[in-house]
């Protein structure tokens, strides 16, 4: 089955604790990004990459970190959580950058304390 | 400032009706734009996407319109059931000039369709 899978799903930690969301896609697709949903703010994108070992920042970048040395995963990495990074976090893929339709992951709800 | 707006308030529809959801932009000029479906607790689903040379494209149940002069695309749902209850995002495909387009999301309208 074509997805794209995400690891956690939900995650309680404390600030300062670095952890990384995992993301996977078997659909071979050389674009991925990463994104965060709040309430009234909608999705907003943190990162991007548009193949192996290509990445940029998207609108929301501090204090996350990303890297992609397969094609396959592009995990999120938070080096030191903060409270304001609590939220909700969607990864997502497309077959290329050239307006594809994007396929997400099912999301991991981060609770920073 | 650029600004996408949906409704905030939830649409609130009798099954078998019609439902009209409105997603308007400002400052932004769209090469495409997409619709998507999002359940509680649920990644974003892709519905349709549509062209700013395209006025309109259906598929199934459902009909989004485009109008670049109004800056307005419409999200039609017809016959509308209690399935289609969920929330409904539009995305703008920005192009940023050489290889960088971006997608940005509209905060979502959440769609209740009453049995």
């Amino acid at each position: 089955e074509a997805q794209v899978t995400q690891n956690p799903r939900y995650l309680i930690t404390v600030t300062g604790k670095k952890l990384t969301v995992t993301c996977s896609q078997n659909m071979n697709h050389e674009y991925m990004s990463w994104y965060r949903q709040d309430p009234g703010l909608g999705l907003r994108q943190i990162y991007y990459s548009m193949n192996v070992e290509v990445t940029d920042k998207g609108d929301v970048p501090e204090g996350y970190k990303v890297s992609r040395k397969e094609k396959r995963n592009f995990p999120l990495i938070l080096e030191s959580p903060s409270p304001n990074q609590t939220s909700l976090y969607f990864c997502a893929s497309s077959p290329s950058r050239d307006r594809d339709e994007q396929y997400f992951g099912p999301g991991t709800r981060l609770t920073v304390t | 400032s650029q600004k996408i707006e949906q409704n905030s308030e939830a649409l609130n529809i009798q099954e078998g009706k019609t439902a009209t959801l409105t997603c308007n932009y400002t400052n932004y000029s769209p090469a495409y734009l997409q619709w998507y479906r999002q359940d509680p607790g649920r990644g974003p689903v892709f519905l349709l996407l549509i062209r700013e040379n395209e006025k309109e494209k259906r598929k199934e149940r459902l009909k989004v319109t485009f109008d670049t002069t109004l800056k307005q695309s419409l999200f039609h749902i017809t016959a509308s059931q209690p399935a289609d209850s969920a929330t409904y995002l539009c995305a703008l495909d920005i192009d940023y000039g050489g290889a960088t387009n971006k997608l940005i999301f509209g905060t979502g309208t959440l769609l209740a369709v009453q049995p």
